[in-house]
């Protein structure tokens, strides 16, 4: 199974920074690659797939980038409501396979 | 508007069978490139994808528990079920469905059901 680590696993910002996931895999899976943002205590939400592509209705502060193993999300400008765990899936071949998670918490 | 909702027990003793419903509105498992996942999370850790089902019966599983899973469908009544056997401790999780799409360019989870907390104990 395709292996795929996020850095950092977790993080701690400021209302308005900007912040940067990362997604590796531990082989090629072109752009096939969700981002999810997940609340405690609530199902995941699906921010962006196919590494770039902005899901209907999410803000446009966030941003996905990356093909073959090496992926990005980027949160622009950091809001209150933005402070959650992120996971990354690789959807280019079975098992679909997350990423550990990011938690961003609040400086 | 799409929407999910996961059914079934909440308590199951180790060795017994997990039966879990997802009945969705919203969409129809019979259209193409449409379908129904099932994914996993145990209090405090990351999201495993366990099961798919897409229209005319295609089904995936996680090889890792192929053994004791099975999807099914029922188009009539707009439900997926899961059925998950001999169930153990460590498959204490909180189970979502989530609604399944591939587009030419991608495939994603989306939305998906609130989920629901299942533990296994004595």
């Amino acid at each position: 199974a395709i292996q795929m680590t996020q850095s950092p696993s977790s993080l701690s910002a400021s209302v308005g920074d900007r912040v940067t996931i990362t997604c590796r895999a531990s082989q090629g899976i072109r752009n096939d690659l969700g981002w999810y943002q997940q609340k405690p205590g609530k199902a995941p939400k699906l921010l962006i797939y196919a590494a770039s592509s902005l899901q209907t209705g999410v803000p446009s502060r966030f941003s996905g980038s990356g093909s073959g193993t090496d992926f990005t999300l980027t949160i622009s400008s950091l809001q209150p409501e933005d402070f959650a765990t992120y996971y990354c899936l690789q959807d280019y071949i079975y098992p679909l396979t997350f990423g550990g998670g990011t938690r961003v918490e609040i400086k | 508007q799409i929407t999910l909702k996961e059914s079934g027990p909440t308590l199951v003793k180790p060795t017994q069978t997990l039966t879990l419903t997802c009945t969705f509105s919203g969409f129809s498992i019979t259209s193409s490139g449409v379908g129904v996942g099932w994914i996993r999370q145990p209090p405090g850790k990351p999201l495993e994808w366990l099961a798919l089902i897409y229209r005319n019966g295609d089904k995936r599983y996680s090889p890792s528990l192929e053994n004791r899973l099975t999807i099914t469908e029922d188009t009539s009544k707009n439900q997926v079920v899961l059925i998950m056997t001999n169930m153990d401790p460590v498959d204490t999780a909180t189970y979502y469905c989530a609604h399944r799409r591939q587009e030419i360019i991608g495939n994603y989870f989306g939305p998906w059901g609130q989920g629901i907390l299942v533990t296994v104990s004595s």
